[in-house]
Order: C-alpha cells, then structure tokens, then sequence
C-alpha cells in the first residue's frame, strides 16, 4: 500500500545544477500535484495536473518544469537550480478536485532540497 | 496577503484535555475546509472536512466547526493524546479562482503526558 512514493528524500544541489524530483502515485488518481513548503509558511503549489498529458501551473512556477506522460508518474523538475529554491518539496495526488469528498489530497513524504 | 490565517504558531495542552486549534479565512468565495496534521519529516495527511454548507462535522475524537458569519473555523480535539502532537494545517478551497486550495502556516499543537 505505497500511495505516493518521493524520491530522493534529500538533496543538495549547487547553484546552476538541474535535477528531477521523482514522484509516483499507485493509487490510479487522475490528479497529481507539486507543492514547495517553505520554512514557517504553508504549501505554495507549484504545478498540478488533471490527467496525463495535462498539466498547468500553480502559484509559483518559475524555475519549475513538470511532464505527466503516465497516470502513475509526475517528476518535477528543476532547471538551473537557485538558492530560493531552497524548500521542503511535496508531492500529492487526489481522486478529485474542487469541494467535497474525493478531493483530499494523499501527500508523499517529501523531499527535503538544499541549494548552496 | 493571508487570506487563511492561523493565528495561534503553537499551542500546548494536557493528556485528555480538549485541543482547540482555529482558523480565520477572508474570502467568502471559499467554500470548503480541509484539516491536515503533519508529522516531523512526514508529508501532511488528511484529518476531516467541512463544506460551506454545514456548520458541524465530526468524525470519531475530531470536530470542525464552521461560522460562515464570522469567517471562522475551528477543530477540536477531544480527548487529546499525545500522538495528536503534530502541525495542524487548515486549507480553504476556493470555488471562484480555478479551484485553488490556499493554506494557513500551521499551528504546532504539543499534547503533554
């Protein structure tokens, strides 16, 4: 009963680098979703999608690249890489989306990311 | 611009107290509520819901409670055990701006043996 596997778990990265944070759902959700949580705020979403082959972005996008060519997977990646960027990254996957039942969000274990 | 706020950072009860965790949102357009706990270096999980529709819904020892007047929810925990200890997040989702989720900070709740 895996639900939404992260990975890696950690990470540092030096300035300039790129990388893809993995993300894998088992859970046949349609819609998928990358938040960054920063230390002391709430989640900011990063990108999301509503099915494979669809995706949109969320609240703060820039510097962020995702694909969604299976229902299963939606890596997230990063380009360049920047100490704003510097944030605890969450993956999510839902049933639904909106209001109402099916809509909550099951969340990976995150991917605590470092930029120096 | 804050639009769900919890005021309270952290809050620290006794064993089998009741925990009162709050939160205040500002636009009306919000129309469903979500609390999700979180555990140190886990993701969030989901805890319970409420729809704008209701003012009450209760789910085993958790309760949300809604006052849509005074932009105001509240979840309470009763009896609270020391495995509730964890940060709570409450999130507003918003019917008028493409179905976003907006989240508060969190508010770390200590429950002492």
């Amino acid at each position: 009963n895996a639900g939404v596997t992260q990975t890696p778990k950690f990470r540092i990265l030096k300035i300039g680098q790129s990388m893809t944070l993995q993300c894998a759902q088992d859970m046949n959700h349609n819609y998928m979703y990358w938040y960054r949580q920063d230390p002391g705020m709430g989640l900011k979403l990063i990108y999301y999608s509503v099915g494979a082959g669809i995706t949109d972005k969320g609240e703060v996008p820039n510097g962020y690249n995702v694909s969604r060519s299976t229902t299963e997977d939606f890596p997230l990646r990063l380009e360049l890489a920047a100490p704003s960027q510097t944030s605890v990254y969450f993956c999510a996957s839902s049933y639904a989306r909106g209001a109402g039942r099916g809509t909550e969000a099951f969340f990976g274990q995150g991917t605590r990311l470092t930029v120096v | 611009d804050q639009q769900v706020k919890q005021n309270s950072p952290s809050l620290s009860v006794q064993e089998g107290r009741i925990s009162i965790l709050n939160c205040d949102y500002t636009n009306s357009m919000f129309d469903y509520f979500l609390w999700y706990k979180k555990y140190p270096a886990e993701g969030p999980t989901f805890l319970i819901s409420i729809s704008s529709i209701k003012d009450k819904n209760e789910d085993g020892r958790f309760t949300v409670f809604l006052n849509k007047s005074a932009k105001h929810l509240s979840l309470h925990i009763v009896p609270s055990q020391p495995g509730d200890s964890a940060v709570y997040f409450c999130a507003a989702h918003n019917a008028g701006n493409n179905r976003k989720l907006i989240w508060g900070l969190g508010t770390s709740l200590a429950v002492n043996p």
